[in-house]
């Protein structure tokens, strides 16, 4: 079963710095997606950036970055220069097929500290 | 951009009650997805659907029930409700075009409390 596991239930960073979400999942597929997904106080689930497994490059999104370690199955986020507005609940979430269901890790909670 | 809508935002109801949560896609997507969120997880994956028919069904009680009509908004139907069907319940929408992935947007959720 394809799982996705977020070993970090909560972090800090001060504002303007950098912070690194992690997350690693487990598939047997070769081709499939991870996101990350954004959880504001508004419960509203906001679509933070994607990387298609069969691309090389990493997906970047302004401030949003990945590291995608296809053959570690590691998938982290950066954010750069963190704002008081990036302080979330974050899920990495992964997909396989057209039109398949999303498997979302359990979160990560970021505080962003002024 | 129109985004995906859900209705009602919030919904409280007695226990053994009968629930109906809407859905309305972003215009010309074709797959809705349900998902339901209890307090303090991750969503949790309930049925999908693409073009009026069930594609995929996940941990979905018996209780309930969805479908996707002719202008593929969809409809979860929710009856004998429990203490533990309280949660956020989420509806996305995709374009299910032939070919890659394609992105899942989220509506705002519906919050249903359960009395």
């Amino acid at each position: 079963a394809q799982t996705v596991t977020q070993s970090q239930p909560e972090m800090s960073v001060q504002e303007a710095e950098t912070v690194t979400l992690s997350c690693t999942y487990d598939t047997s597929e070769s081709d499939y997606y991870l996101f990350w997904y954004k959880q504001p106080p508004s419960r509203q689930m906001i679509l933070v950036i994607r990387q298609e497994a069969y691309k090389q490059q990493n997906a970047t999104e302004n401030r949003f970055s990945v590291n995608f370690q296809k053959a570690a199955k590691s998938f982290s986020l950066k954010i750069s220069d963190s704002q008081l507005g990036d302080a979330a609940m974050y899920f990495c979430a992964y997909t396989v097929n057209r039109d398949d269901k999303i498997i979302f890790g359990k979160g990560t909670r970021l505080h962003i500290l002024p | 951009a129109a985004g995906v809508i859900q209705s009602p935002r919030h919904l409280i109801k007695e226990k053994r009650e009968t629930a109906t949560l809407k859905c309305y896609p972003i215009p010309r997507h074709d797959t809705v997805y349900w998902y339901q969120q209890g307090p303090g997880q991750d969503p949790q994956f309930l049925i999908s659907f693409y073009e009026k028919m069930q594609s995929d069904k996940g941990s979905i009680p018996d209780r309930f029930s969805a479908q996707q009509f002719s202008d593929y908004h969809s409809e979860l139907n929710m009856s004998s409700l429990e203490l533990g069907d309280s949660a956020l319940y989420f509806c996305a929408s995709s374009l299910g075009a032939s070919g890659r992935v394609n992105t899942q947007y989220f509506g705002p959720g519906t919050r249903l409390t359960v009395l």
